[in-house]
Formats: structure tokens, sequence, C-alpha cells
């Protein structure tokens, strides 16, 4: 059974950085496109990036590049989303899914979501 | 204001049916790539309903059928059940994007 399992509820101030994690399991890790999404308090799912873990092949939302930073560990079939320097309008739902085939297929399987609260 | 344009809201009595319509471009859905949706219920996580305009998941059940044509595509839902009343989400590539977008999202109410 495919199975994401992300990390847990994070608080932070604005201005600290962050990294929160999203480990697949059940499936062949390194061979499938994983991605984010962000869903801020009461809003729409945003498409954010994908990676390949396979060779690091990394695709962003222009409106993400540069904000955050995807990667992924395939020896431990982790993904990461990352920021440098948090502001309060990150705060939202961000969920990992593993895209069922192409970069542009959609997403089959989704970890459970990680919030984050950033406080002004 | 979304890439893909779907209306904020639908309503159905249990029984009947309902489409969500789901209006692109010639930059993502009048593509080649396929149109993908999904439904979220209150407090969990997105599950995939319909991948590549037409298909469903195994599990999904046949009452959810997708279609597409031109620049537009629409999720179908016969025979609403109570436990059908969630949010739904298009979603489709880009091309001058070169990323993913997704619509706004429809809030489905079973009266």
């Amino acid at each position: 059974e495919v199975q994401l399992v992300q990390s847990g509820a994070e608080v932070k101030k604005s201005g600290e950085s962050l990294k929160i994690s999203c480990k697949g399991s059940g499936y062949s890790f390194p061979n499938y496109w994983i991605g984010w999404v962000r869903q801020m308090p009461g809003k729409g799912l945003e498409w954010m990036g994908i990676i390949y873990p396979g060779d690091s092949d990394t695709r962003y939302r222009p409106s993400f590049q540069g904000q955050v930073t995807i990667s992924a560990d395939k020896s431990n079939s982790t993904a990461y989303l990352q920021w440098k320097s948090l502001k309060a309008s990150d705060t939202a739902m961000y969920y990992c899914a593993r895209v069922r085939g192409l970069a542009a297929s959609g997403f089959d399987s989704w970890g459970q979501g990680t919030p984050v609260t950033v406080s002004s | 204001q979304s890439v893909l344009t779907q209306p904020p809201s639908v309503s159905g009595a249990p029984g009947q049916r309902v489409t969500i319509p789901c209006t692109g471009s010639s930059s993502n859905i009048g593509t080649i790539y396929g149109v993908h949706w999904y439904q979220q219920l209150p407090g969990t996580a997105p599950k995939l309903l319909i991948y590549d305009n037409t298909n469903r998941p195994s599990g999904v059940p046949a009452r959810f059928s997708g279609s597409k044509s031109g620049t537009s595509a629409s999720l179908a839902i016969t025979g609403l059940q109570a436990e059908d009343e969630a949010d739904y989400y298009c979603q489709a590539y880009d091309t001058s994007l070169s990323a993913s977008v997704f619509g706004g999202g429809t809030k489905l109410t079973v009266l």
C-alpha cells in the first residue's frame, strides 16, 4: 500500500527557517515524481512544485520559485519542503502527494498534511 | 484568481445528477495533457477522483465521470448521496507556466 507520512504541526515566528518532510513507503520512491500543495486557511489548493527523487529534477510554479526549496533524499525515501525565512503569509496546510505518472499527471496518493502557523 | 475557473458552489438533491465545469485556455486544458479531478472532504486531504480526463482510479464509484472538450472539462456526479458533500477541484498542466495548476474549487451541497 502506498503511504506518504508527513512531519507534524509547526508553529514558528516570522523570519525563522523551517524544513518539513514527507516519507514515502509501499512503492519505488526514486521512480515517481512527488509534489507539494499549499492550502491557505479557507482557500483552495495551490500546486507549488514537484521533484523526481531519482535524479532530483525539480520543477516550481513560478510564483513559488525562490520562495521555497523542494528536495529529496532517495536513500531515505523522504521529500522535503524548506523555507529560509518564513512570513506570516506562509501560514497554511501543506500536503505532499505522489504524481501517478509523467510530471503533468495527477496526484494519486496524498500525505495527511502538515499545518504550518507563522506568527508575526 | 485561478488559471482554471470553477463555480464557487453547486447543489443538488439526493439521487440527482450534478455537473461541475472547469474552464481553462489553450495553454492548459486545450493542450494534449489530461485534466484531473479531486474530492476534498472537510478536514481531510484531497483524493484523486478522475485522472487524464475520463479515468477513475480503482475504488472510485462509477457515479463519478469526467469529460473534456476544447478548453473546458467537467465532472459529473449521478445518484447524488449525502456523503458526496465536499469541495471538488480540477487540475491541469499549463504550458505557459511549465507547471500544473488547480481550479479555485467548487463546494457541492447535497440538499
